[in-house]
């Protein structure tokens, strides 16, 4: 049981390049999220989904895009980097009804 | 607007010592707080949940207190140890529309010898 797996752990881009995070779970849940995590601020949420083929904005959104074609996968993409995207990035997971998140162990992005 | 902050930013104890940290929020209406630690370079675990009606919980050193009346919450490590060194974040759930956590900035713990 490899819970919640986020692929690349490192990535370093250019701006104006693009890239697609990959966050992956195997226990079923409903309920998938991104956050970003920057030094002071805490987990922001960027983008969430409350099952397969939905997708909501959260408090962060512009720059960012998703996809949930599958319900154990949810797919963050940068279309443009900018350097303020510069950031760590963690994919969560929830079971409905329950309040648990658990977390992937982070992408750290640079955005040169 | 929903909100959570901590305190202190950042602690420092030597090993062995007790510290609490502190919680307050202004979610509504209230559903759950959890407390999760944060290791360096990893994502946060959660320990410990308290709900409306519960104003203590154990879970080994860890000692989560809760007033919903005041709606703080602290949570108190007993004989710290190396391991206890990360960061310990707040989150807080909203009764409905629980699709959202309210997260706070964290405490950064750090235990030295």
């Amino acid at each position: 049981n490899a819970g919640v797996t986020q692929t690349p752990k490192f990535r370093v881009l250019k701006t104006g390049q693009s890239m697609t995070l990959l966050c992956a779970q195997d226990m079923n849940h409903e309920y998938m999220y991104w956050y970003r995590q920057d030094p002071g601020m805490g987990l922001r949420l960027i983008h969430y989904s409350v099952g397969e083929g939905t997708t909501a904005k959260g408090e962060v959104p512009d720059g960012y895009n998703v996809s949930r074609l599958k319900k154990q996968n949810f797919l963050l993409g940068l279309e443009s980097a900018a350097p303020s995207q510069t950031s760590v990035y963690f994919c969560a997971s929830r079971q409905t009804g329950s309040t648990e998140a658990f977390f992937g162990q982070g992408t750290r992005l640079t955005v040169v | 607007k929903n909100q959570v902050e901590q305190s202190p930013q950042s602690l420092i104890i030597l090993e062995g010592k007790n510290c609490t940290l502190q919680c307050n929020y202004t979610v509504s209406p209230f559903s759950n707080l959890r407390w999760y630690k944060q290791d360096t370079g990893r994502g946060p675990v959660s320990l410990t949940i308290m709900t409306f009606s519960e104003n203590t919980k154990s879970n080994g050193r860890y000692t989560a207190t809760l007033d919903a009346d005041t709606k703080q919450s602290s949570l108190h490590i007993t004989a710290s140890q190396l391991s206890d060194s990360a960061s310990y974040i707040c989150v807080v759930s909203a009764r409905f529309g629980n699709e959202k956590l309210t997260f706070g900035t964290g405490t950064r713990l750090t235990i030295i010898p």
